[in-house]
Order: C-alpha cells, then structure tokens, then sequence
C-alpha cells in the first residue's frame, strides 16, 4: 500500500527567508504527487501536481524517483503563504483514483 | 458559487444516534469521494462513486457507514449508531480529473 510522509507538523520561517517542505512517499509504481493547501478558515485546494512541472504562487516541486520525495519549495517565503499543506499521491493502479494524503505541516511566515 | 457544497457545516449529535451528510459536487463532475479527517491527521479515503455507482469503499468504511449517490449528482453518507471515535471533518470531493474539496461537515459525538 501506498504512503506520503511528511516529518514536520510545524515548519516556521522570516519573511524572505527560502521554505522547503519536506514529502517522501512510498510506492511501488509510478505515482501522481500533488501538493494540496488549506488556508485559514477556506477549503483544501489543489496547489500543483508534478505532471504540470509548473510554479505557482512562486512554489515549485520536482518529483525526485531515487529519493522517493517530492519537496516543496519557495525561495522566497511571503506572509501569505502560511498555511497548511498536504502532499498527497494517487496510485497509478487505482481505478478510483483516490488521493493519499500525509499529516500535513503548518507552515507559518513571520514578519 | 458553483464550487462543492456540503450540509450541515457542523453537527453534534450524542453517541448512538444516526447522522446524515451531504455533499452537492460541481454540477459536470462524474467522480465524488469521501473523505475523513481526524486532529493532526491528512484526510483519509472512504469511498469513491462514478456516476451512481459506488466503485470502492475504504476497509475505513465500518458496517455503520452506508453512502448513496442515487442520481449521479449529490450524495449522502450515513453514519448509524454514532460511535465517540467517528468525531471527525467529513470531507467531500468532486472530480472530471482534479479533486475539488468541499469545506467539509464536522462531526461531534459526545
């Protein structure tokens, strides 16, 4: 069975400073990562998934196979982005297609 | 707003009662999931519809649990005799290819 990790809960940096946050997964095939974020008071909402290879709101993520991780970054952390995020995987076998979600790390930015 | 709807937003109820939610998904999206979260935790698959057709449910989903998607549009998830540990943010997702979250109902069971 598939699982994502994420080993912070709590993650804090200044204003400016570069964030990683850290996601390593376990699966035997070829997996989908998405990274998922929760804002204060809004609803889960997808942040960006690996097959767009794409930056959005200035975080990138690169899926790394070797390593089984696919880390979150951004060189430069704004108020904004605290928040809560989830890495999560969709197994390449499932017909369903459901998401496996690690615990998450609250991110917060300070000022 | 067209986004993901569910109903009620919180509900407490006391330990052996029947709850019911339900989730009102994107109107064009074929695929509905739940999900359950608990304190500390990443939401966990319970089960998964295409159209009305219920195609997977989670070894999570206890005997209690019965979810119906009778037309293909919104669904229910019942919870029979409420146990203290199904205290949890029940989530809802819709789907034609990414998963849109609901803002979820959260269950209290005193």
């Amino acid at each position: 069975a598939q699982r994502v990790t994420q080993p912070e809960k709590l993650l804090s940096v200044f204003k400016g400073a570069p964030v990683e946050l850290k996601c390593n997964y376990s699966y035997s095939g070829s997996p989908e990562l998405f990274w998922y974020v929760q804002y204060s008071r809004q609803r889960l909402q997808l942040l960006l998934r690996h097959i767009s290879r794409e930056s959005i709101k200035g975080f990138t993520a690169d899926l790394n196979k070797g390593e089984t991780s696919f880390h979150l970054k951004k060189p430069f952390a704004q108020e904004e982005d605290s928040a809560m995020y989830y890495c999560a995987l969709i197994a390449a076998s499932g017909s369903a297609r459901q998401l496996t979600f690690g615990s998450g790390t609250q991110l917060t930015v300070l000022p | 707003d067209t986004g993901v709807s569910q109903n009620p937003r919180h509900k407490i109820t006391k330990r052996g009662q029947n709850v019911t939610f339900r989730c009102d998904p994107i109107s064009e999206h074929n695929r509905l999931y739940w999900y359950r979260q608990t304190l500390g935790q990443g939401p966990e698959f319970l089960t998964y519809f295409q159209n009305e057709a219920q195609l997977e449910k989670s070894r999570l989903l206890s005997d209690r649990f019965s979810a119906e998607r009778p037309k293909g549009s919104f669904s229910t998830l019942e919870i029979q005799r409420t146990e203290q540990g199904d205290s949890a943010m029940y989530l809802c997702a819709s789907s034609l290819g990414t998963q849109y979250f609901g803002p979820g109902t959260r269950l209290l069971v005193l």
